[in-house]
């Protein structure tokens, strides 16, 4: 059991790539959640899904896309990369209704 | 979705009880209060959840008074591997409505 699986762990792009942030939870958690930690702050929320096939925008949607195809994974794409991008991101799943989320081990991106 | 509101920042030595309160003013019927921990350069874990009165597990308590417009987290007797950050959430049970919502937190240091 690997619980919550983020990759890559570090990624350095310029300024108007794209590239999508990969997640995946072997529990079988129908609620997944992607957050944004910039540093000395708290996690914002930016998309997040209540089952395969259902997401819903967050606190900072703007930039970013999902999608949930299946139950396990629940990939985070950047569109066009900005320096303001540069951030910590965070997975995590929960069975959904309940709050005891499971996070993954974090991306550490840089926008340059 | 209830805003949060807790210190900043606390200090204690080892052996001590910390208690964080968390405000919560506009709580609503169906919000839970939920308590995660972070420690630097991970993502945060599930501390201690509940909806009324006293929560107890082996990590911390949980103390809700009867208006349930703040919380309070005890952490019995800290250690220097308690030194984190603590987040409070609020949160509505909703299925479809379920988001979750970090402030913060609070960055509690202990000394030895």
């Amino acid at each position: 059991n690997a619980g919550v699986t983020q990759t890559p762990k570090f990624q350095v792009l310029k300024t108007g790539q794209s590239m999508t942030l990969q997640c995946a939870q072997d529990m079988n958690h129908e609620y997944m959640s992607w957050y944004r930690q910039d540093p000395g702050m708290g996690l914002r929320l930016i998309h997040y899904s209540v089952g395969a096939g259902i997401t819903d925008q967050g606190e900072v949607p703007n930039g970013y896309n999902v999608s949930r195809s299946t139950t396990e994974d629940f990939p985070l794409r950047l569109l066009s990369a900005a320096p303001s991008q540069t951030s910590v991101y965070f997975c995590a799943s929960s069975y959904g209704r309940r709050y005891e989320q499971y996070f993954g081990p974090g991306t550490r991106l840089t926008v340059t | 979705l209830a805003k949060t509101t807790q210190p900043i920042s606390m200090d204690s030595y080892e052996g001590q009880e910390v208690n964080i309160t968390c405000s919560h003013n506009n709580i609503a019927t169906n919000d839970y209060i939920t308590w995660y921990q972070q420690f630097p350069s991970q993502g945060p874990r599930f501390i201690i959840q509940g909806y009324k009165t006293k929560v107890t597990n082996e990590v911390a308590s949980l103390f809700i008074p009867a208006d349930r417009k703040s919380s309070t987290l005890s952490l019995p007797r800290v250690s220097l591997s308690d030194t984190a950050v603590y987040y409070c959430l609020v949160g509505d049970v909703s299925y479809n409505t379920d988001k979750l919502i970090f402030g913060t937190g609070t960055r509690l240091q202990v000394f030895p």
